[in-house]
């Protein structure tokens, strides 16, 4: 597609609920990165992948959550359990290398 | 690693000058991106920067000082539609591989 699209764009889960938010980034974008952004905050950084490779999670907040990019271009982050502070943006973004990244419009996660 | 500092809010008039500084320090750098943000809505790409200097762009202009790790975003005219938040985000490199870290955003306020 033309931009990074991301589904759902709205999820409310109950707490103890696993969820799964999707992206696609931009054809032949090589860096796919996934983003956490609380309201009135710019967004913290949970996860970077390399085509399929994940080089870096360090910012994922707990081992509740996991991302995936098993062919290099999709990519899902899964939240397992969900609690309220999971509530937030999850933003996804794409770029060709450390140039411009391209975002997508997030999925707002709220959990009740 | 990456530390990236910018104030959290501004306010400025209609038709007015506003200056928004960004400091940072790094591991590595391959650039930094100045990003505009609706409320709701996913960040937009306005300026980059790799040397030292200003970059001018219509009403948006952006600087770069290398040596002192600090940037900033000019907007001249200002209109109600710049009301927004605007992110600072470094390119570096980090255990050999890309990354792009955002500040938290300042949240400028343009009244009448």
């Amino acid at each position: 597609g033309a931009g990074v699209s991301q589904s759902p764009r709205y999820k409310v889960a109950k707490r103890g609920q696993d969820v799964a938010l999707r992206c696609d980034p931009i054809s032949g974008h090589v860096s796919l990165f996934w983003y956490q952004q609380a309201l009135g905050q710019g967004p913290e950084f949970l996860t970077y992948f390399q085509n399929e490779a994940q080089l870096d999670k360090s910012g994922l907040p707990s081992d509740r959550f996991f991302a995936e990019r098993p062919e290099g271009s999709v990519s899902t982050l899964k939240i397992q359990r969900t609690q309220q502070e999971d509530s937030a943006v999850y933003l996804c973004a794409s770029s060709l290398g450390t140039d411009e990244a391209f975002f997508g419009q997030g999925t707002r996660l709220t959990v009740v | 690693g990456q530390n990236i500092d910018q104030p959290t809010e501004m306010t400025a008039t209609e038709g007015a000058i506003v200056q928004i500084n960004c400091t940072y320090q790094t591991s590595g750098f391959n650039g930094l991106f100045w990003y505009q943000q609706h409320a709701g809505e996913a960040p937009t790409f306005l300026s980059y920067n790799v040397l030292d200097g200003l970059e001018e762009k219509g009403r948006f202009s952006s600087f770069l000082s290398r040596s002192k790790g600090y940037s900033y975003l000019l907007l001249k005219e200002l209109q109600m539609k710049d009301s927004a938040s605007y992110l600072c985000a470094v390119a570096g490199v980090d255990s050999g591989y890309s990354t792009l870290t955002f500040g938290k955003g300042t949240m400028l306020l343009v009244s009448p």
